[in-house]
């Protein structure tokens, strides 16, 4: 069963504020990942974090695997209106080969 | 091809009758995987193929569910007897070699009525 707890469920922001949502798991995972969704689409990987403490960005978006293992977020600075989507957590458990786990989503609407 | 393909985008069934569901991962890739959204879930695991072979296919819901992969290429997913609860997006991912680093089709929408 789905073991990662991921918040907020949703967010209702405005164009140019920040958005900032997390992950938490009861295991720990050698892999954090973050992947976006459009409706009608498959989600498309954003970042990957691969060590504990590990803080990566990708333009606008930043993401840190924490300390324990068990935890990542995920921020997205000076939102635009692509932004809007829902936006997945993953964690891969080691020897798991490509076996993630998802979280359940955070739904991001961005309004002008 | 340049992206994972899937058909149908769209199926909709009778409740007991049986689906296939097609994917075609990016070329070259060895490994591919087979996930389930359901409506405002996170992604479900199915299975995963290694080559022609299923190292682990623990996440198939029922033996109503079963897959194949031929030519390490084409992996098909077969439903049996589908029920209502069977309704979801089936999304096939493929990678290069078993990493973490998956590309995602876009889903057949499954509709059971």
């Amino acid at each position: 069963g789905q073991q990662l707890n991921q918040s907020p469920q949703s967010m209702f922001i405005q164009e140019g504020e920040d958005v900032s949502m997390n992950c938490t798991s009861s295991s720990i995972f050698n892999t954090w990942l973050w992947y976006k969704q459009e409706p009608g689409e498959g989600p498309v990987l954003l970042i990957a974090l691969y060590k504990a403490g590990e803080l990566t960005s990708n333009g606008r978006l930043t993401a840190q695997f924490g300390i324990t293992r068990k935890d990542s977020f995920l921020n997205i600075s000076a939102s635009i209106p692509s932004d809007v989507g829902i936006y997945f957590c993953a964690g891969q458990l080691t020897d798991s080969w490509g076996k993630l786990q998802f979280g359940a989503g955070t739904q991001v609407v961005v309004t002008p | 091809g340049a992206g994972v393909s899937q058909s149908p985008s769209n199926k909709v069934t009778e409740k007991g009758k049986d689906v296939e569901l097609r994917c075609d991962p990016i070329s070259g890739h060895t490994a591919l995987y087979w996930y389930r959204q359901s409506l405002g879930q996170g992604l479900e695991f199915l299975i995963y193929f290694q080559g022609n072979s299923a190292p682990d296919k623990s996440g198939l819901p029922s033996d109503r569910f079963s897959a194949e992969r031929t030519g390490g290429s084409v992996s098909t997913l077969t439903i049996q007897r589908t029920q209502q609860e069977d309704s979801a997006v089936y999304l096939c991912a493929s990678s290069r070699d078993g990493g973490d680093k998956l590309f995602f089709g876009s889903g057949t929408q499954l509709s059971v009525l």
